[in-house]
């Protein structure tokens, strides 16, 4: 299994800021990334697909980048419904596997 | 608009059984590739299975022989049989749409609300 490692496990921003996730993979899945965000109590919602193309109607201030087995999910300018908790996906091998997840919490 | 409605969650003892059930709306289900995804109390995403377009099935390792993805196409719904219980199989359970119609993307866009299932004597 591709193991994807996320860091840091807890981020704490002030709104305004910009915030940077880091996702590694355990060897190459080329671009095939996924990230989510996750609020308590809601279904994960798809933020980024593809390492760096946006979902329908996600704000610009999201952006991906990486390929390879490094990837960051950058949120430009923290808004207040932005914290929460963010996963990693790789599809490029079975079986589909996650990141533990970095929450965004309020510094 | 789609929309994914999961039914069937619960308590159950170890070594028992569970069906789950996924009503899709807005789509087809035999044109998307649909799956499920787990997440345990306090803990990360775990991708299960997947029903492809199709019809043929994966899974994750931890759930082969015991767990069976299953499609009624007449009535837009995706099932999720679990037998032989384990408490480590209890988490809230997604089923999740991926996006291709027809062919396979590998990450999800729709997600249902989630159905509990709860594993203990």
């Amino acid at each position: 299994d591709i193991v994807m490692t996320q860091s840091p496990a807890t981020l704490s921003v002030s709104p305004g800021e910009r915030a940077t996730l880091s996702c590694r993979a355990g060897q190459s899945v080329n671009s095939n990334i996924a990230w989510y965000q996750q609020k308590p109590g809601q279904a994960p919602r798809l933020l980024i697909y593809g390492a760096s193309t946006r979902a329908t109607g996600l704000p610009a201030r999201f952006s991906g980048s990486g390929s390879g087995t490094e990837f960051t999910l950058t949120i430009s300018s923290l808004q207040s419904e932005d914290f929460a908790v963010y996963y990693c996906q790789q599809y490029f091998d079975w079986p589909l596997t996650f990141g533990g997840g970095t929450k965004v919490e309020i510094k | 608009e789609v929309q994914l409605v999961e039914s069937g969650g619960g308590l159950v003892q170890p070594g028992g059984s569970l069906r789950l059930s996924c009503a899709a709306s807005g789509f087809t289900v035999s044109s998307n590739y649909m799956n499920w995804v787990r997440q345990a109390p306090g803990k990360g995403l775990e991708w299960i299975s997947v029903i492809y377009a199709g019809g043929i099935t994966y899974y994750t390792e931890s759930v082969k022989g015991r767990f069976t993805v299953s499609r009624d196409d007449s009535n837009n719904i995706v099932y999720l049989q679990m037998n032989s219980l384990r408490a480590e199989d209890t988490a809230v359970y997604y089923c999740a749409r991926d996006p291709g119609r027809n062919f396979w993307n590998g990450y999800f866009d729709h997600w249902g609300q989630g159905a509990l299932v709860t594993v203990s004597s």
